[in-house]
Parts: C-alpha cells; sequence; structure tokens
C-alpha cells in the first residue's frame, strides 16, 4: 500500500538553529501534500498545504517565513523550520495522497520529534 | 469543512466490541468518512473509509446511515494493542484533493 517516509525522525537542537523535515511518498506521486503539528495530548492541526511547482498554502495563524515548505518533485516535500525555539518544539507529521488512484485516503508519515533546547 | 464530533474518551475490555460514533452534521454531497488510529510519538494509520451504507474490512467495520450525519465505527473483539485514539474525519477522497481538519479524537482505552 501506499507509504509516506518522514526523515528524521527525532531532531534535538539548539534555539537559534534551522531544522529541515523530508517527506517523501515512496510509491506514488503526490502533487500535494500537508504538513500538520502536533503537541502532546492534543489533536493535529493542520499548518499548510503543499503544491508541487507552486507556493505552499498555509493555514491562518501559521508564519510562512517561520516554516518554509519547499515540494520540488512530486515525490518529495519539505518543511524547514526557521530559527527554532523551544516554543517551536512539537510532533510534526505530513501526509499525502495517491491522487492517481480513485478515492484513496490520505496516508500519514509516522512524524517528526522536534526538540529545542 | 465539516466538524466531527466524537467522545472525548472510552474505556473497554479485550475481546469487548468497541462502537465509536461521530457526528458530522454538515457533511457535504461529495465528502467520504475516514477513520484513522493514532498511537503516541506515531502518525495516524489509516482504519478505514466509506461513503455509504456499510464498509468492512479486515479490522473494523464502518456504518453510515443515510443521511450521513453521523457514521459508527465498530472494532471486534479488541485487545490491549488497540489503546490509541481513534479520530474520524470527513472530506473529498483523494483524487479530488482537498485538506482533512482533525477534530479532538477519542481516546479508547483496552483493559485486561
Amino acid at each position: 500500500g501506499a507509504v509516506v517516509s518522514q526523515h528524521p525522525s527525532r531532531v534535538i537542537c539548539k534555539s537559534g538553529t534551522s531544522v529541515k523535515i523530508e517527506c517523501r511518498s515512496l510509491d506514488f506521486q503526490a502533487t500535494t501534500m500537508f504538513w500538520y503539528r502536533q503537541f502532546p495530548k492534543k489533536s493535529l492541526m493542520l499548518m499548510a498545504t503543499s503544491n508541487e511547482g507552486s507556493k505552499a498554502t498555509y493555514e491562518q495563524g501559521v508564519e510562512k517565513d517561520k516554516f518554509l515548505i519547499n515540494h520540488a518533485s512530486l515525490t518529495l516535500s519539505t518543511l524547514t523550520v526557521t530559527s527554532a525555539h523551544p516554543e517551536d518544539s512539537s510532533f510534526y507529521i505530513c501526509s499525502a495522497r495517491d491522487q492517481g488512484t480513485l478515492n484513496q485516503p490520505q496516508h500519514f508519515g509516522d512524524g517528526t520529534r522536534l526538540s529545542i533546547l | 469543512l465539516a466538524k466531527t464530533t466524537q467522545p472525548i474518551s472510552m474505556d473497554s475490555y479485550e475481546g469487548q466490541e468497541v462502537n465509536i460514533t461521530c457526528s458530522h452534521n454538515n457533511i457535504a454531497t461529495n465528502d467520504y468518512i475516514t477513520w484513522y488510529q493514532q498511537f503516541p510519538s506515531q502518525g495516524p494509520r489509516f482504519i478505514i473509509q466509506g461513503y455509504k451504507t456499510k464498509v468492512t474490512n479486515e479490522v473494523a467495520s464502518l456504518f453510515i446511515p443515510a443521511d450521513r450525519k453521523s457514521s459508527t465505527l465498530s472494532l471486534p473483539r479488541v485487545s490491549l494493542s488497540d489503546t490509541a485514539v481513534y479520530y474520524c474525519l470527513v472530506g473529498l477522497p483523494g483524487n479530488q484533493g482537498g485538506k482533512l481538519i482533525f477534530g479532538q479524537g477519542t481516546e479508547l482505552s483496552v483493559k485486561p
């Protein structure tokens, strides 16, 4: 079945560092991918929609200059948390759909745990 | 985007059947209903998806009444490993694009 891979699974870094997270669709093409963040004991919150070959669409309240999204190919989207601070510590999850197949559900990566010291 | 409402938590015992109901009064004509399972520190895992009536796969059944304003996920004979958060979402199927908005989910606790 469709698989979405995220890398890295965990990042620990100092405040002020920029961190890049990769999301790959392994066996299908995805013109659209989605980025979520999740705080402990909370639900997933949609941050942005990543569109292949064009600008990402950000949800209200999400800073586009803080969370840079690049979707340069049909199988890869990246999220860069720029100048990360402790409040950016969270669980980041991506998802994608196999848009070439009728009525397929969205598939999620296993998430990236980001800890900013 | 349709808003979903689920019970915040449910308790069950091993071997029992668990039914989790989700309300989605504002579901649109073309929306599908999809259920996901999430374990701590993992991404959501697809369980089942349906549009109307009943859908069954190897792990669960999904019951959708004619008005589609609610749906019920049925987990037969749960085990301890089914302890997780279960999310009900409504939205367009993948080939039509669209985004999914997560509700609060239902935290299922299965006890021995």
